[in-house]
Order: C-alpha cells, then structure tokens, then sequence
C-alpha cells in the first residue's frame, strides 16, 4: 500500500463548477497534510496545509481533513481554466502522492 | 526575496556518466531538500538538510547518490554513475523554522531535468 494515493485523472470539470480532489494515506500517526499545485514543466507551489480535523477555507479554495478516515481533500469552487494543473498530496510535508490531473474547460 | 536557484535547468549525460546539481536556498533557511520527480509521479524525498547535517537520506541510493551541503548554505547532489531510470526532474526545496502559520512551508526551485540516454 502506497503511503499517499490519489487519483492520477484527468478530473475533467466545466469552468464554474466544483472540483473535489481526494487522497487517502496509510500512516496513522500524520499530523499535517499539504495540497500544492504544479502546472506542467514548473515546480509545486503550496496552495493549502491543513492540520486539524474538518474544513479549512481560503478564498476559493477549501481543504477538509478526516483523520479517522485517513482521507483529505480539496474544493476547488468556481474553477477557471487557470486552475488547469497537478495537485499534489503530501503528508507530514515530505511525502507526496501522484498528483491528480485537474482540467478545467471553458 | 529571490527564491531557490538550481543549476543547470537540463542535463543530457549517457548512461555511467557522473553530473552534478547545484542549489542555493533562500538567503536564511536552514533546512533544504532535495527530490526525485519521475514523470507521472511525485517528489520523491532523496535527502534533507539541516544546517549543514543530513537529517533524512533514507531514500537516497547511496551507492550512486551523493550530496554535500557545505558551510550550510549551498548544495550539491551527485550521480556518479548514472542509469536510465535516473532521468527525472531533481528538485531542491528550502524551508525556514520559523512561528507562525507558514513554519513548514517549502520553497521549490525550477529543478534541473536530466535525461540519461
């Protein structure tokens, strides 16, 4: 079992819409998880870390956290074609999953 | 506040050649990383500085993966010699322990592209 899954994509949502991207990980113990963004050929940029258990808001962008479920997430709320990129899960900061492939098409 | 540089952007060596990697971290941090990116993939932890000593190179393949971060402050990871699956995206990271919300952000630099032919 890998330490951070998520679904490689395409997520494929129309401009406006909701997009909800998941991770689920393996260890228990993780304290802190983190959402970045990387658009192709550029390096991650953090978007959003989150340590508690529920929602944590940030202009358009919302993560949610459940530890007992090991799973976090992330809301993109009306998403625009910028949004177009990789978001990368990690875990305890280091540890990154694949990244989910978000398009956004107009 | 300039970021993290890297040098060179990309590297095209064969196969059982050596390259070297070049990153100076934000002016102040204190902990620096180094990643593997494969394509398709994510980063990869290789090895993590403090200052000037290694707090994690669990992941780093020691039999052909070295680096050095002399002084504290710049660095460099080496491959000598290289493989096929060495072709990836290396990426070098700066963080400062600070308070406040933001003490565990990371800063990325461009990374420098290797290909192994």
């Amino acid at each position: 079992q890998k330490e951070v899954e998520q679904n490689s994509g395409p997520l494929s949502v129309p401009e406006g819409a909701i997009a909800s991207l998941n991770c689920t990980y393996s260890d228990r113990g993780s304290q802190s998880f983190f959402w970045y963004r990387q658009y192709s050929g550029k390096s991650p940029e953090l978007i959003m870390f989150i340590y508690s258990n529920g929602d944590k808001e940030d202009g358009r962008f919302t993560a949610q956290l459940n530890k007992a479920s090991q799973y976090v997430s992330l809301l993109i709320r009306d998403s625009q074609p910028s949004d177009s990129a990789t978001y990368l899960c990690a875990v305890k900061r280091l540890i990154f999953g694949t990244g989910t492939r978000l398009q956004v098409f107009p | 506040e300039a970021g993290v540089a890297q040098s060179p952007r990309y590297k095209i060596i064969e196969k059982r050649q050596s390259v070297a990697f070049w990153c100076n971290p934000i002016s102040g941090h204190a902990t620096l990383y180094w990643y593997q990116q494969i394509l398709g993939q994510g980063p990869k932890l290789l090895i993590q500085f403090q200052n000037n000593g290694v707090v994690d190179d669990s992941q780093l393949p020691k039999d052909r993966f070295s680096a050095e971060r002399l002084k504290g402050v710049d660095s460099t990871l080496k491959i000598q010699p290289a493989k096929l699956e060495d072709s990836a995206v290396y990426l070098c990271a700066s963080s400062s322990p600070q308070t406040g919300e933001f003490d565990n952000e990371q800063f990325f630099g461009p990374g420098t592209r290797l290909t192994v032919l």
